[in-house]
């Protein structure tokens, strides 16, 4: 079975403060995702990267930075957090053997 | 354009009654994969089921139906006798030949079971 794992469930953070978002996973996997999901808005890509070193900007990636020194792990961080970050972020993890992306149990992320 | 399109926002069933959530896509490709997953309020997207554009074989597995038609660029779920336990947000979710990392997907269809 595929195990996506995200460092927290729930993140409470002040404006200002840097917040790293940390993802595993244990099947690996050569690609790795990071999106947000917002009501109203869905799903929305913010950064991937298909090897380690490597990465990719999404749809949406301003504020945001990512950090992949060793293929399980895939780091987002928010250089300074604002509240317009506030928000439901998921990792996902996929194999150009398959290309289906397995999501992590996502982290909600509270900016004050 | 929206690439995949979910038109019910949200779908409230009794438990055991049959419902069918349905998606259509839009692509130009000839070679692509569709996708629905499933998240609960726990808010973990769970993959469901993977199909490519070159296979139009209906699915079944358990309480689980899906229907490709390429002629109408659709692919539905049906959930035969639902249960409390289905009620989440489903997502379909379409990616390309083109850029397989790219995912697309539809805006999502809340189903409420009740009891």
């Amino acid at each position: 079975d595929v195990k996506v794992t995200q460092s927290s469930r729930y993140l409470v953070k002040r404006t200002g403060e840097k917040v790293f978002l940390e993802c595993v996973q244990d099947m690996d996997h050569e690609n790795m995702f990071w999106y947000r999901q917002d009501p109203g808005l869905g799903l929305r890509l913010i950064y991937f990267s298909y090897d380690v070193k490597m990465k990719e900007k999404g749809d949406i990636p301003e504020g945001y930075s990512v950090s992949r020194e060793k293929k399980e792990r895939f780091s987002l961080i928010l250089e300074s957090a604002s509240t317009n970050q506030t928000s439901m972020y998921l990792c996902a993890s996929s194999t150009p053997r398959e290309e289906t992306q397995y999501f992590g149990p996502g982290t909600r992320l509270l900016v004050l | 354009a929206q690439k995949v399109t979910q038109a019910q926002t949200e779908i409230s069933v009794v438990e055991k009654e049959d419902v069918t959530l349905d998606c259509v896509y839009e692509t130009r490709d000839t070679t692509y994969y569709l996708f629905w997953y499933k998240q609960p309020p726990s808010g973990e997207l769970v993959f469901l089921i993977r199909r490519n554009s070159f296979d139009e074989q209906n699915e079944i597995s358990g309480r689980y139906s899906w229907n490709f038609q390429k002629s109408t660029s659709s692919f539905n779920f049906t959930i035969t006798a639902s249960q409390v336990v289905d009620s989440a947000v489903y997502f379909c979710a379409l990616s390309e030949a083109n850029n397989f990392n790219k995912f697309y997907f539809g805006s999502g269809t809340k189903l409420n079971v009740k009891p």
